[in-house]
């Protein structure tokens, strides 16, 4: 049964660079047979997707996030992180790591959220 | 980008009613790469509907979703306490993957 939970800073600071991190277990993120997706949700907002890793050749991003996001994946750690720079208090938010199968990008599996507030 | 517009935003039912959600696309959403989750507060969104009408594993039969095209809905037959949430749709037909405004299904 696969597990997903979230590690991180909840302060970071305008114009400094939000890091987090999801910790998996019950699966590997070096298997091609799941999107590693991170969502995020503003206060009091609803769900907006900030993008998934699939392989190294197959990592897509929200064009609203622009070039400040990265998602990458850590086979040593099994791990997968998020990385958005230049951060402003737009980016206040409960950020959650998911995951979906290949056949239907459905995400079945959450971590329980990680709040990153920017102040 | 597939704008999805969901109502009402807030539905005021009773347990044991009959809950209907709609979700409605700017464009046909491909495949019927629909799906719909349950957040209740605090807690992570749960995955209920797939492939805009296949229930995900664990899902009781009162919650069912159909449609096509354009028009989603998710009727749940008979509402049970715990269904009183937010209920949120989502695309991925087209990028980029995208997320109703959910519906807050309230206590009468």
């Amino acid at each position: 049964q696969m597990k997903l939970q979230e590690s991180g800073p909840g302060l970071v600071r305008p114009s400094q660079t939000l890091s987090l991190t999801c910790s998996v277990s019950g699966a590997s993120v070096s298997n091609y047979f799941h999107y590693w997706t991170w969502i995020r949700q503003r206060p009091g907002k609803g769900l907006e997707w900030v993008g998934y890793f699939y392989s190294s050749q197959s990592v897509h991003y929200n064009p609203s996030l622009g070039s400040r996001v990265t998602i990458s994946v850590d086979t040593s750690s099994n791990t997968f992180s998020l990385r958005l720079t230049s951060v402003t208090a737009a980016d206040t938010a409960v950020y959650f790591c998911a995951s979906a199968g290949l056949d239907y990008y459905a995400l079945d599996v959450w971590g329980q959220g990680s709040t990153v507030i920017v102040s | 980008e597939t704008v999805l517009t969901q109502s009402p935003g807030t539905l005021s039912l009773s347990p044991g009613d009959r809950a209907a959600l709609s979700c409605r696309a700017t464009q046909a959403v491909k495949k019927n790469y629909l799906v719909w989750y349950q957040q209740r507060p605090g807690q992570p969104p749960r995955l209920l509907i797939y492939g805009a009408s296949k229930r995900a594993t664990g899902i009781p039969d009162r919650f069912s979703g159909s449609g096509s095209g354009t028009e989603f809905s998710l009727i749940i037959s008979s509402l049970e306490p715990e269904d009183f949430a937010v209920y949120y749709c989502q695309q991925h037909g087209d990028s980029p993957i995208t997320f109703g405004q959910g519906t807050r299904l309230e206590i009468k």
